[in-house]
């Protein structure tokens, strides 16, 4: 069974960056594509971008390109997701998600993040 | 970027009752639909994948139909702890983009 574990709650200054971590267990990390996807106070569900560890490939949303980071570290089973210059519209949970096969069958607790001066 | 629209935005049914929630994309997505539950304060849980199956451990009155750009989800008879937000998801291109979500509701 695979879990996913992520950071914990973040409070950011506009203008600053926030970078949350996934660690998973169960299953083989490498062999598997994580997701980022957020959800800003009472809205829908976002999706951000993913990561191919045993490759290293990443694909973005444009909304977020240029702004999101997304990383792993294969050695330590933990996705990264980084994302800059925050505004207050970036106050938001933050998950990861294990894609497979374009299907996202497990999720983290979910990342809260807040964004004031 | 493909829209993914669900329909109706809110519900209110009883235990009990039959429920459908449509979702209609922008363009023909084949069955690369999937639906998830999501209830106050945690993670989005996946229901059905490939439009139509059924994730290991939900319970056999969801289930999911259509292919293109039409989809519905069913429950067949609602139980109390079904009352929840559902959100229709797109996977047949990037950026993944989600329904709006349907709210179910107590009646």
């Amino acid at each position: 069974q695979v879990q996913l574990v992520q950071s914990g709650a973040e409070v950011k200054k506009p203008g600053s960056s926030v970078k949350v971590s996934c660690k998973a267990s169960g299953g083989t990390f490498s062999s598997y594509t994580i997701s980022w996807v957020r959800q800003a106070p009472g809205q829908g569900l976002e999706w951000m971008g993913r990561i191919i560890p045993m490759f290293g490939t990443t694909n973005y949303a444009q909304k977020f390109q240029g702004r999101v980071t997304i990383t792993a570290d294969e050695s330590t089973s933990t996705a990264f997701m980084e994302l800059s210059t925050l505004t207050s519209e970036d106050a938001a949970v933050y998950y990861c998600a294990r894609d497979g096969a374009s299907v996202m069958d497990f999720w983290g607790q979910g990342t809260l993040v807040t964004v004031s001066s | 970027d493909i829209q993914m629209t669900q329909s109706p935005s809110s519900l209110s049914a009883s235990v009990g009752d039959r429920v459908t929630i449509t979702c209609r994309a922008s363009q023909s997505i084949s069955s690369y639909l999937n639906w998830y539950q999501q209830k106050p304060g945690k993670a989005p849980n996946l229901l059905i994948y490939a439009a139509s199956s059924l994730q290991s451990g939900v319970p056999s009155r969801f289930s999911g139909s259509g292919s293109g750009a039409d989809f519905t989800l069913t429950i067949s008879s609602l139980q109390p702890e079904d009352f929840a937000t559902y959100y229709c998801q797109q996977s047949y291109s990037t950026p993944y983009t989600f329904g709006q979500g349907t709210k179910l509701e107590i009646k």
